[in-house]
């Protein structure tokens, strides 16, 4: 069964750093990419970038271009998501899901396993 | 502001059949395949059409998926009540080289 865990909902202030985590189990880790997906209190999805754990090949939202770093570990099976200086508003829960991209007369992309997600608040 | 259009709300009784609509770009919908999500209240999003047609495994044949141009369409028919959620729709942008998404339709089942 494929498994994207999350880790635990976050408390931090304005200024400081945070690295969140998604383990995946059930699949190769390494032969997909993993997106991760903001979602701010009451509105939609947004996307910030992914990365291919196999050979750490990562591409940004140009949204989200050096405002975060996507990182991942494949001995241990799990992608990183980090802030070097939070905002209040980083606020959001954030997402990781297993994602496809390719090229066929078309770029196709999709996720199709999501972890729980991860809720960051960030205040004074 | 969403670089894919969808309409806020949708609603319609059960039994019913709803479309969503998702209207994008040359760069986007135009030559790329294009998803959709359910989100059920207070859950994460569960990928209900991809390839602009296709169906996961477990996803039940009330759910369609078309597209059209520079637009695509969710159909869900023999609406539940247990289909009350937001809907997005999302396809890669060849100009952004990023994943964007719809800004999310809400379904009410009256």
């Amino acid at each position: 069964e494929v498994q994207l865990v999350q880790s635990g909902a976050e408390v931090k202030k304005p200024g400081e750093s945070l690295k969140i985590s998604c383990k995946g189990s059930g699949y190769s880790f390494t032969s997909y990419w993993i997106g991760w997906v903001r979602q701010m209190p009451g509105k939609g999805l947004e996307w910030m970038g992914i990365i291919y754990p196999g050979d750490s090949d990562t591409r940004y939202s140009p949204s989200f271009q050096g405002q975060v770093t996507i990182s991942a570990d494949k001995s241990i099976s799990t992608a990183y998501l980090q802030w070097s200086s939070l905002k209040a508003s980083d606020t959001a829960m954030y997402y990781c899901a297993r994602h496809h991209l390719g090229y066929s007369s078309g770029w196709y992309n999709y996720n199709d396993y999501w972890g729980q997600g991860t809720l960051v608040t960030v205040s004074s | 502001q969403s670089v894919l259009t969808q309409p806020p709300s949708v609603s319609a009784a059960p039994g019913q059949k709803v479309t969503i609509s998702c209207s994008g770009s040359s760069s986007n919908i135009g030559n790329n395949y294009v998803s959709w999500y359910q989100q059920l209240p207070g859950t994460a999003p569960k990928l209900l059409i991809y390839d602009n047609n296709k169906r996961p495994s477990g996803i039940p044949d009330r759910f369609s998926g078309s597209k059209s141009g520079t637009s695509a369409t969710l159909g869900i028919t023999g609406l539940q009540t247990g289909d009350e959620a937001d809907y997005y729709c999302g396809t890669w942008d060849s100009s952004l080289s990023a994943e964007v998404f719809g800004g999310g339709t809400k379904l009410t089942v009256l």
